[in-house]
């Protein structure tokens, strides 16, 4: 969406590496979730971040609203992970989730 | 996420009438129904709020929500065409904020 700019827009992982996706807010927003769509075509949940930084196993995310970004980290890619993942943002001003356009994740052998 | 759940998983329909049912177990306030074509992200279709219809988004007129109760949420099809084939989503959230998503219905239109 326009309030919301993902990248990157597609990503190919070997196996035990590792990368970042990024999100960019145009306004200020007052939380962040980021979302992994697998291949039951079902909507996970990752992270909900009002601030700072958290940590699940192989996965790391952190947000900033001052500086209006949010990043998702992944080390040690698994075949698992493949997926599109979104990010979506809430709007401090009037409270509307926008959604980034999403990554899609690849992990190969 | 076995706390929302939606029916039915798959749908194929002609023209017919139909209706996709969800219901939350989480005693959040809001739910919502998104449309999800492809790769694309969600869009947001209708919010409510304790039963409120609180933001109805541009969608064709043979879409009509339906807010029973503050658990239940029900999206009312008919005369579909082929451009609504794509996953609906049914979504809740405490206050507006955090989304948690049912697993959705795969609706193909012939």
């Amino acid at each position: 969406g326009d309030q919301v700019e993902q990248s990157p827009s597609a990503l190919s992982l070997h196996e035990g590496t590792g990368s970042a996706l990024r999100c960019n807010f145009t306004t200020t927003m007052r939380a962040v979730q980021w979302f992994r769509k697998n291949s039951r075509g079902s909507l996970i949940n990752l992270f909900y971040l009002a601030s700072g930084t958290k940590e699940n196993g192989r996965l790391k995310s952190a947000f900033d609203s001052k500086e209006r970004y949010s990043t998702l980290h992944i080390r040690d890619a698994q075949l698992e992970d493949s997926g599109t993942y979104f990010c979506a943002a809430e709007a401090s001003s009037n409270n509307r989730i926008f959604f980034g356009d999403g990554t899609q994740l690849v992990v190969k052998p | 996420n076995t706390k929302i759940t939606q029916s039915p998983r798959y749908l194929i329909l002609g023209r017919a009438n139909k209706s996709l049912e969800c219901e939350q177990h989480l005693g959040h306030n809001a739910m919502y129904w998104y449309k999800q074509s492809a790769e694309k992200p969600p869009e947001l279709m209708f919010l409510y709020n304790l039963k409120q219809l609180i933001r109805n988004e541009t969608v064709p007129s043979r879409f009509i929500p339906e807010c029973p109760d503050s658990s239940k949420l029900l999206l009312h099809i008919s005369a579909v065409d082929p451009e609504d084939s794509a996953v609906y989503f049914c979504a809740s959230s405490p206050n507006n904020e955090r989304l948690f998503f049912g697993h959705g219905t795969k609706l193909s239109v012939l």
